[in-house]
């Protein structure tokens, strides 16, 4: 069973601040996801990684994959309150390439950034 | 645009009781999924579907079925809910090109069982 470990599991900073969110494993994925859920609504897709040492950027956040594959990252820059939301990473393992909307998810990161 | 959507929204049931949760997607995507979120356990996989009238299990599918009679339709039966079934649950359809794959959540039904 492929396992992700995300952390930390809570975050309060304030606006401006700067902040990274971990995710690893000891197992090597395929590719690496990260989502951002807002209350009552599911998971929206932010980037997906797929080369080791990858990185990605989408305005103030920075996405990196591990160069073995295995570990990513999130980091925002200034961040602001609309910010705010829990954070999820998603490693898919399919051999083939999809994992056909099988993803092993991290326990996610809950992010509040205070005006 | 409706793309995935799940019904109901809310659901309170007794223990013992069976019901069906449903989910349809608009995009014609191959792929489909149901996932359970829990606090501090990120989502876990119940049941997958990489077409009508494929289907198999994921990481926790014990008290759960499912069927896909069509690409649209994919629902989710609790047979006898227990408490242990409290929980927020997602349907996502999904695409795939090489290695990018992008899965699309409906907005959840939180499920209670009492």
């Amino acid at each position: 069973t492929q396992l992700l470990e995300q952390s930390p599991q809570f975050l309060s900073i304030q606006e401006g601040e700067n902040l990274t969110v971990y995710c690893n494993s000891s197992s090597v994925f395929s590719s690496l996801q990260w989502y951002r859920q807002e209350p009552g609504e599911g998971p929206v897709l932010l980037v997906t990684v797929v080369t080791g040492g990858e990185v990605k950027k989408l305005k103030r956040l920075t996405f990196q994959f591990g160069d073995a594959r295995k570990d990513s990252s999130l980091h925002i820059t200034a961040a602001q309150p609309g910010d705010t939301g829990l954070y999820l990473c998603a490693g898919a393992g399919g051999a083939g390439g999809t994992s056909y909307g099988k993803l092993t998810f991290g326990q996610g990161t809950i992010l509040t950034v205070h005006p | 645009n409706a793309g995935v959507t799940q019904t109901p929204k809310f659901q309170v049931l007794k223990t013992g009781q069976s019901m069906t949760l449903q989910c349809a997607q608009d995009m014609n995507h191959e792929y489909m999924s149901w996932y359970r979120q829990d606090p501090g356990m990120g989502l876990r996989l119940i049941h997958y579907s990489v077409g009508a009238g494929i289907t198999d299990q994921g990481e926790v599918p014990n008290g759960y079925n499912v069927s896909r009679s069509t690409t649209e339709d994919f629902p989710l039966r609790l047979l006898s809910a227990a408490p242990s079934q409290t929980s927020v649950y997602f349907c996502a359809s999904s695409y795939s090109f090489g290695l990018y794959e992008k899965l699309f959540f409906g907005s959840g039904t939180q499920l209670s069982v009492l």
